[in-house]
């Protein structure tokens, strides 16, 4: 079955550093981009960033450039976000998504909560 | 950035109504968009990609329109299964740009 599979809940501490996955499943995850989307807490989606696997190439939405980094690791199909040093603004639903321009945001990962709080 | 306006907000509508909901573009993405429906708690669904090319599996009362900059979703008539939030996303440039959503509520 394809299907995208996120790491599970996470619960913070302001300060502190987070790195969430999604592992890509049943399918030649290079030949896709793979996105990256947060949702606040009963608000819509947000576009934060998209990665090539193949060559880490990324392109960050402006909103998130500088905020948090996105990478991969080819060998093992995953994709990665991470924050060096998470807010109580960055509790949110982290969503992955494939990406390709004849077949786009097909397959979503499940989601990832993070909740940073003192 | 590309700006995508999507109305309305919220709608009202009793299982069976004809549905509509729109989405304009900033500037002209071709026909580079999709609707998702998201349920509560749930990860987003594509429904339509290419503006009007129903995903697979889905019911046939989902149906898209539209290209250059104005876009909607319809369906035709709304099942129960159908009380969700909508949106639209277009991919025709970087940064890929989503509509605030459209909460589907029953009257």
């Amino acid at each position: 079955e394809v299907q995208l599979v996120q790491s599970g809940a996470e619960v913070k501490k302001p300060g502190e550093a987070l790195k969430i996955s999604c592992k890509g499943v049943g399918f030649s995850f290079t030949t896709y981009w793979i996105a990256w989307v947060r949702q606040m807490p009963g608000k819509g989606l947000e576009w934060m960033g998209i990665i090539y696997p193949t060559d880490s190439d990324i392109i960050y939405s402006p909103s998130f450039q500088g905020q948090v980094t996105i990478s991969a690791d080819k060998s093992i199909n995953t994709a990665y976000l991470q924050w060096s040093s998470l807010k109580a603004s960055d509790t949110a639903m982290y969503y992955c998504a494939r990406h390709v321009d004849l077949d786009p945001f097909d397959i979503w990962g499940q989601g990832t909560m993070v909740t940073v709080s003192s | 950035d590309i700006q995508m306006t999507q109305s309305p907000s919220s709608l009202s509508a009793s299982v069976g109504d004809r549905v509509t909901i729109t989405c304009r573009a900033s500037q002209g993405i071709r026909d580079d968009l999709g609707w998702y429906q998201q349920k509560s708690g749930k990860a987003p669904k594509r429904l339509i990609y290419a503006a009007s090319t129903l995903q697979s599996g889905v019911p046939s009362r989902f149906s898209g329109s539209g290209s250059g900059t104005e876009f909607t979703l319809t369906i035709s008539s709304l099942q129960p299964e159908d009380f969700a939030t909508y949106y639209c996303l277009q991919h025709y440039n970087y940064p890929q740009t989503f509509g605030q959503g459209t909460k589907v509520e029953i009257k």
